[in-house]
This record gives structure tokens, C-alpha cells and sequence, in this order.
């Protein structure tokens, strides 16, 4: 099956500093990559839309220019925590859609992300 | 995007068969249902979709009725390792995300 990686898989960092993730489609295109965030017992909520080569799609209420989008390939979609606070603390997972008339979106693992 | 509601948790005994319905009053012609599994600090596992009547695979069935408003996942004989949050979604194809509801929490019990 598809798979979709993300790296780091957990990052720690001081407040103020940046924090780049990756999210990678490992067997398949993906035009398409989604970017959510999920607090404990909360269920995942949707951050922003990612299309390769063009500007993300931010939803309601999540500021872009703290959170960098970038999708250069049809393999990558980096985001980019920038002066990061400790409520930024939060699980991050991505998703990708393959290339193509589908249906199907397939999840990463997740990164855990600890602002101290 | 067409919004889910399901039960919040729901408990089960080990060997029970396990139902969780989802209610998508608002859902599109366009739109598919998938259902997706969640460990804690995991990424949502794909479990089955379907467009409409019945479909099962080698883990679940899902029923839809014709009006398609409403799907039942159904869990066979759960195990304690079926113990986690599942997710019923609607959606349909190309830049449309999954939007996630609150999800229902399943306890599997000995």
C-alpha cells in the first residue's frame, strides 16, 4: 500500500527557534498533501491544503506566515514552525492524495512537537 | 464538506462484534464514506471505504443504506487491540481534504 513518512518522527525545541518537517509520499505522486495538527483527546484538525507549485491553502484561523508551507515536488511537503511558542506544542500529521482521480488519502505517522 | 456525527465511546468485550454508526445527514452525490483507526500519537490508519450498500474487507464491513445518510462500521470479534478511535469521514476526490469529526472512542474490555 501507499505510504507516507514524515520526519522528524519527534522534535523538541526552545521557544523562538523554527522547526522544519517533512512529509514524504515514499511509493506514489501526490499533488495534493494536507497538513493537520491534533492536541491530546482532540480529534485532527485541518491546517492547511498543499499543492505542488502553487501556495498552500490555509483554513480559518491558522496564520501562514507562522506556518510555512512549502510543496516543491510531487514527493515533498516540508512545514516550517516558525518562533515557536509552547502552545505550538501539538501533534503534526500530513496526508497525501495520489496523483490522479482518487478517492484515497493516506496519513503519516505524525510528528510530536515539544516547545519549551 | 459534509459533517459526521458518531458516539462519542463505546465499550466492548473481547469477541463481541462492534457496530459504530455515523450519521452524514448533508452528504454529496460525489462524496465517498471512509472510515479510518487511530492509535494514540499514530496516524490514521485507513480501515475501508465505500460509496453505497455493503462492502467488507478482510478487517471490517461497512453498511450504507440507499439514502446514504447514515454507515454502520462493523468490527467482527474485537480483540484488546482494537481498542482506539475510529473515524467515519466524507469526501469526495481531488484537492477536497478530510475533514475530520470528534471520532468514536472504542474500549475493548477482557
Amino acid at each position: 500500500g501507499a505510504v507516507v513518512s514524515q520526519h522528524p518522527s519527534r522534535v523538541i525545541c526552545k521557544s523562538g527557534t523554527s522547526v522544519k518537517i517533512e512529509c514524504r509520499s515514499l511509493d506514489f505522486q501526490a499533488t495534493t498533501m494536507f497538513w493537520y495538527r491534533q492536541f491530546p483527546k482532540q480529534s485532527l484538525m485541518l491546517m492547511a491544503t498543499s499543492n505542488e507549485g502553487s501556495k498552500a491553502t490555509y483554513e480559518q484561523g491558522v496564520e501562514k506566515d507562522k506556518f510555512l508551507i512549502n510543496h516543491a515536488s510531487l514527493t515533498l511537503s516540508t512545514l516550517t514552525v516558525t518562533s515557536a511558542h509552547p502552545e505550538d506544542s501539538s501533534f503534526y500529521i500530513c496526508s497525501a492524495r495520489p496523483w490522479g482521480d482518487s478517492y484515497e488519502q493516506y496519513f503519516g505517522p505524525g510528528t510530536r512537537l515539544t516547545v519549551t | 464538506l459534509a459533517k459526521t456525527t458518531q458516539p462519542i465511546s463505546m465499550d466492548s468485550y473481547e469477541g463481541q462484534e462492534v457496530n459504530i454508526t455515523c450519521s452524514h445527514n448533508n452528504i454529496a452525490t460525489n462524496d465517498y464514506i471512509t472510515w479510518y483507526q487511530q492509535f494514540p500519537s499514530q496516524g490514521p490508519r485507513f480501515i475501508i471505504q465505500g460509496y453505497k450498500t455493503k462492502v467488507t474487507n478482510e478487517v471490517a464491513s461497512l453498511f450504507i443504506p440507499a439514502d446514504r445518510k447514515s454507515s454502520t462500521l462493523s468490527l467482527p470479534r474485537v480483540s484488546l487491540s482494537d481498542t482506539a478511535v475510529y473515524y467515519c469521514l466524507v469526501g469526495a476526490k481531488g484537492n477536497t481534504p478530510l475533514v475530520f469529526g470528534k471520532g468514536t472512542r472504542l474500549s475493548v474490555i477482557a
